[in-house]
């Protein structure tokens, strides 16, 4: 099976832009988890969906959004970039039926904001 | 309080030691435990899951979980300079995974 795919994997914006990453899970996976990673927070839980709905929200502004699509691939869309949002936007998948579900990870987007 | 809590280290032991990872949670809800396994420019791999309380055993990892300390910790026997990576702990409850902010351990031959 094919992993977690991110594209893309570097990103350079100025402040005031927005940007789209995207995720496309593995193969029979419903659920993606977004993550923000940072040297100084760890990875921060973003969002999850699971068959195209969200189904759980970390505590980040409205700036920050999500969707997901029937074929399971998911988007990530921040607006208005700030220089804070420079970080590693990892996107996990899982089969997301119950709580003993595995995080599997893809090799993220590297966002950097000037 | 911060959900999941670990400490930053970095911690070092010589090739051969044991390697002792610990992390606490907030939540006595919280129902899976794992540790995952990040090298430097790398994604996050999982390296072992635990449910129930008390030790699970897998090659050289062994995980053990008290969930009325709301304790979970990591030991890695005879570490290897290839374990030296941060290890994160997480948390699942209610639909979604928390992380703690990982262990960087280094392991010198």
């Amino acid at each position: 099976k094919a992993g977690v795919t991110q594209t893309p994997r570097y990103l350079i914006k100025t402040r005031g832009q927005q940007v789209t990453l995207s995720c496309s899970p593995i193969s029979g996976h419903r659920s993606v988890s977004w993550y923000q990673q940072t040297p100084g927070q760890g990875l921060q839980f973003l969002f999850e969906y699971f068959s195209e709905t969200q189904r759980n929200k970390g505590n980040f502004p409205g700036r920050f959004s999500g969707r997901q699509f029937s074929n399971s691939r998911s988007e990530m869309n921040v607006s208005t970039l700030e220089l804070g949002d420079s970080a590693l936007y990892l996107c996990a998948s899982s089969d997301g039926g119950s709580a003993n579900e595995k995080l599997f990870f893809g090799s993220g987007t590297q966002l950097s904001v000037l | 309080q911060k959900e999941v809590e670990q400490n930053s280290g970095p911690l070092s032991v010589p090739e051969g030691a044991i390697a002792s990872l610990n992390c606490t949670y907030s939540d006595r809800g919280s129902q899976s435990f794992f540790w995952y396994r990040q090298y430097s420019g790398k994604s996050p791999e999982l390296i072992m899951s635990i449910y129930s309380n008390g030790d699970k055993e897998d090659g050289r990892f062994t995980a053990q979980l008290n969930k009325a300390s709301q304790y979970v910790s990591l030991l890695i026997r005879d570490s290897q300079p290839s374990d030296s990576a941060t290890y994160l702990c997480a948390v699942h409850n209610n639909n979604d995974m928390r992380f703690g902010a990982g262990t960087r351990l280094t392991v010198k031959p």
